[in-house]
């Protein structure tokens, strides 16, 4: 199962909006509603943001959202915060009880 | 406090076995399907395996399937990982990951992790 594809980074002034992709295939992002989006500090474990293409966990900021297009799902976080720069990962079930990670994008705030 | 504490990381050689253990706290471990996910060193996150909440259905990424088995023990709030035939590429960090719903079933997006534990296959 290959990974699902992301821009290697992704940069924003504060207060700006950016959106991070992440492409897959009809057999996974496009196939199945269990998108799946994480955020990940140099050093710590990775924390859930967004799930089910656009749903928020208890405790994550709306200015975190998620949606989905076909193949490509996206992260947009907007009124971007230093405490914003991070390293974010998008999932997918892929099928045949499997999941898979896309290459993960390192968010930058200028 | 909810948390899972990863242990069992360490040096071994090709071809060498390891067990990590995972130990759960503060929540209803026996309600939760479990999950192992790793990362290599300045990589990204790889899922590596499933085992649902009675153990009665586990899944295994085609990179580790026939080497890695993942068990659970409920009543000890333990979640495990036995890895055998290991490969330099087998090298990562390791991390125990709840899945979302306490349903005991998949549905496959983690909610909480562990702060992982590192294992490094070189001779």
């Amino acid at each position: 199962q290959s990974a699902l594809t992301q821009p290697p980074s992704a940069s924003g002034s504060p207060g700006q909006s950016v959106t991070i992709s992440c492409t897959g295939t009809n057999n996974d992002v496009g196939g199945y509603n269990y998108v799946s989006w994480y955020q990940q500090h140099p050093g710590k474990a990775p924390k859930l943001m967004i799930y089910e293409v656009n749903k928020r966990p208890s405790g994550v900021p709306d200015r975190f959202s998620g949606s989905k297009s076909g193949n490509t799902a996206s992260l947009t976080v907007s009124g971007l915060q230093a405490e914003d720069e991070a390293d974010y990962y998008c999932s997918s079930y892929a099928g045949s009880n499997n999941l898979v990670f896309g290459g993960g994008t390192k968010l930058t705030v200028l | 406090e909810v948390q899972l504490v990863e242990s069992g990381g360490g040096l071994v050689k090709p071809g060498g076995s390891l067990r990590l253990s995972c130990a759960a706290s503060g929540f209803t471990f026996s309600s939760y399907s479990m999950n192992w996910v790793r990362q290599a060193p300045g990589k990204g996150l790889e899922w590596v395996s499933s085992i649902i909440s009675s153990s009665s259905y586990i899944y295994y990424a085609d990179s580790v399937k026939g080497r890695f088995t993942i068990s659970r023990d409920n009543a000890k709030n333990s979640l495990y990982l036995q890895m055998n035939s290991l490969r330099a590429e087998d090298t990562a960090v390791y991390y125990c990951a709840r899945d979302y719903d306490s349903s005991g079933w998949n549905y496959w997006y983690f909610d909480l992790w562990g702060r992982g534990t590192l294992v490094t296959v070189s001779s």
